[in-house]
């Protein structure tokens, strides 16, 4: 079967840079997405990682490494409006339509 | 284009009881997806459509049904509601061969 871990909260400073992780374990992998949450909202897309290397959209960055299974988002300049939660999900093959599994997500707090 | 819609925003349901909570979507998306998620937790899927006439089954799909008549229309039924079924519902869509999902604002469900 397919899982994902993240940590469950992180915190941060406004201004600042963070990276939250994630690892899976799944197969018949296709990429890994990033998708935020904040408080009330629903899942928006943030990223897509189907290659390794780094994908940059702006102040969002997304890692992947196929060889170890990991990947994380890394946002720069910090902004209240990050205040969110951020998850990951896997984009793999079931029952012949590829479909996404996401992991429980990482609580993001912003400190001032 | 509207994107995705849901209704209603929120519904309470006694124990036994039935009903329908509806998506719908205006990209002409192939996939077709219902999400449960709960406190703390990542969203689980519990049904997908690959196109009209076509559904499947996903991580928890016990106590729903769905059928998908058009690309337009996802319904998903709760054929006898229990209190374990409280939750917030997210119906989803993309294009099948992209990775970009878009997500509806959510149906709060509260079964006592």
């Amino acid at each position: 079967g397919q899982s994902l871990e993240q940590p469950s909260e992180v915190t941060a400073v406004e201004g600042a840079i963070v990276q939250m992780n994630c690892t899976y374990q799944t197969s018949g992998f296709y990429g890994l997405s990033w998708y935020q949450q904040h408080d009330g909202g629903a899942p928006t897309f943030l990223s897509y990682n189907a290659l390794d290397g780094l994908e940059e959209t702006g102040r969002f960055s997304s890692f992947l490494s196929r060889s170890d299974s990991y990947g994380y988002l890394l946002l720069q300049e910090l902004q209240m409006k990050d205040s969110a939660s951020y998850f990951c999900a896997v984009r793999d093959q079931r029952g012949g339509a590829d479909g996404l599994t996401f992991g429980k997500g990482t609580h993001l707090i912003i400190q001032p | 284009n509207a994107g995705v819609t849901q209704t209603p925003k929120f519904q309470v349901l006694k124990t036994g009881q039935s009903m329908t909570l509806q998506c719908a979507q205006d990209m002409n998306h192939e996939y077709m997806s219902w999400y449960r998620q709960d406190p703390g937790m990542g969203l689980r899927l519990i049904h997908y459509s690959v196109g009209a006439g076509i559904t499947d089954q996903g991580e928890v799909p016990n106590g729903y049904n769905v059928s998908r008549s058009t690309t337009e229309d996802f319904p998903l039924r709760l054929l006898s509601a229990a209190p374990s079924q409280t939750s917030v519902y997210f119906c989803a869509s993309r294009r099948t061969e992209l990775y970009e999902q878009y997500f509806g604002p959510g149906t709060r469900l509260t079964v006592t």
